[in-house]
């Protein structure tokens, strides 16, 4: 069974940083591309950042971008992102999600962590 | 604001269908895959539909998905009250500053 557990999150000041993980089982992940989407309260969805299996390709949503860092140890089955100059903007539940790519860019996210909330104030 | 367009509300009785339309642009639905997610309030979202028209593993094929031109739609027939939630489309945009975008959601309600 396919399973990702995040875990980091954590209530915070702006200007502070933050470090999450995601914790990957039931699937060779070194074979798979991930990604990070989060939900501000009472939005919608918002990608934030993919790396594809090798961390050859690293993609960032334009208001991260600079702030944040997506990684990856496939030796350990784990994903992180390093959250740097963080912001009251960046509140939301972040999600840990399994990422197929197709022509050199994240598709579709089919297996989904439970969320971490990220509360920054 | 997103750059996929998706009606706020749809809503219909029990057994009916509803369909869900995402407008987008040829920098995003016009050139890449769509998917839709489904997320009821509280959980992580779920993958319905990937590759426009393919539905993930164990999803009921009451759901289905189409793209055409620019624009994306998820139908759902048969509804049942386990199908209110929230839904989401999403693609890549090619575009300038090139990224992975969701669509504005879409609640559906079962009356």
């Amino acid at each position: 069974e396919v399973q990702l557990v995040e875990s980091g999150g954590g209530l915070l000041k702006p200007g502070g940083s933050l470090r999450l993980s995601c914790a990957a089982s039931g699937f060779t992940f070194s074979r798979f591309s991930m990604t990070w989407v989060r939900q501000a309260p009472g939005k919608g969805l918002e990608w934030v950042s993919s790396i594809n299996s090798n961390s050859a390709f690293i993609y960032y949503e334009d208001s991260v971008r600079g702030r944040f860092t997506i990684s990856r140890d496939n030796a350990n089955d784990s994903l992180f992102l390093q959250m740097d100059s963080l912001r009251v903007d960046d509140t939301a539940v972040y999600y840990c999600a399994r990422c197929h790519f197709r022509s050199g860019y994240p598709s579709h996210f089919d297996y989904w962590g439970q969320g971490i909330q990220v509360t920054v104030s | 604001q997103s750059v996929l367009t998706q009606p706020p509300s749809v809503s219909a009785a029990p057994g009916q269908k509803v369909t869900i339309t995402c407008s987008g642009s040829s920098s995003n639905i016009g050139r890449n895959y769509v998917s839709w997610y489904q997320q009821v309030p509280g959980a992580a979202p779920k993958l319905l539909i990937y590759d426009n028209d393919k539905r993930s593993s164990g999803i009921p094929d009451r759901f289905s998905g189409s793209k055409s031109g620019t624009s994306a739609t998820l139908g759902i027939s048969g509804l049942q009250t386990g199908d209110e939630s929230e839904y989401y489309c999403a693609t890549w945009d090619s575009n300038l500053t090139p990224g992975f975008v969701f669509g504005t959601g879409t609640k559906v309600t079962v009356l």
